[in-house]
């Protein structure tokens, strides 16, 4: 079991540039978490997903992020028009049947 | 919705010392509790975790304990070691397969 993928681990965009940041949840998994940690800061909840669906998208800002989890492929993270303030370390998670969530290495994004 | 306050955001240790990190949740259907440990640059790992229908559980030197009329959560560390170092969150849930709500996180100094 190769736990929860995420791709790249690291990304350099520049501002006005789009970042796509990708998660493969574990193998049996259904639902998929992404979250953003901003350097010393705490987890904060961006959307929370299950095939095709989006359940829960509250800690998502409403403009330039999207989130996806289509029925083929991993789950999608997408920020368009990067600004310096997106620079964070993205992680993905990911839960099946049962407690507890299994966490990705996380993508560090770097907007230039 | 919930909200998670965790206490202290920082802490220092002598190693061989305990550690107690504390959390206080506010919704009374959250049912499950899960401790991170991060070290690092690196994703957060479950530790221990906790149900609603128990009050302590206990692996190795590491101890939760949860005082669902109180509202609030504990992790103790005993008998630190240096390679205990890292930030720790808590974090509730309402029920499996849905978001998390993690703590402000504990920055763990172990001084050798």
């Amino acid at each position: 079991n190769a736990g929860v993928m995420q791709n790249p681990r690291h990304l350099v965009r520049r501002r006005g540039q789009e970042a796509r940041l990708r998660c493969s949840p574990m193998k049996g998994h259904s639902h998929v978490y992404w979250y953003r940690q901003l350097p010393e800061e705490g987890l904060k909840f961006m959307v929370y997903l299950q095939k095709e669906n989006i359940i829960d998208e509250s800690g998502m800002p409403k403009e330039r992020f999207s989130a996806e989890f289509p029925k083929e492929g991993p789950s999608i993270l997408r920020i368009q028009q990067v600004v310096r303030g997106d620079s964070a370390a993205y992680f993905c998670a990911s839960s099946g049947p049962g407690y507890g969530y299994t966490f990705g290495s996380g993508t560090r994004l770097t907007v230039v | 919705g919930e909200n998670v306050e965790q206490h202290p955001s920082t802490l220092s240790v002598q190693e061989g010392d305990s550690a107690v990190i504390k959390c206080t949740y506010s919704d009374s259907a959250s049912n499950y509790f899960p401790w991170y440990k991060q070290e690092l640059g690196k994703r957060p790992q479950l530790i221990i975790d906790i149900r609603s229908n128990v009050g302590e559980k206990k692996d190795q030197r590491i101890a939760v304990t949860l005082n669902k009329t109180a509202k609030h959560f504990s992790l103790h560390i005993t008998e630190t070691q240096p390679e205990d170092s890292a930030v720790y969150f808590c974090a509730a849930s309402p029920t499996t397969g849905n978001q998390f709500y993690f703590g402000t996180g504990t920055s763990l100094t172990v001084i050798p």
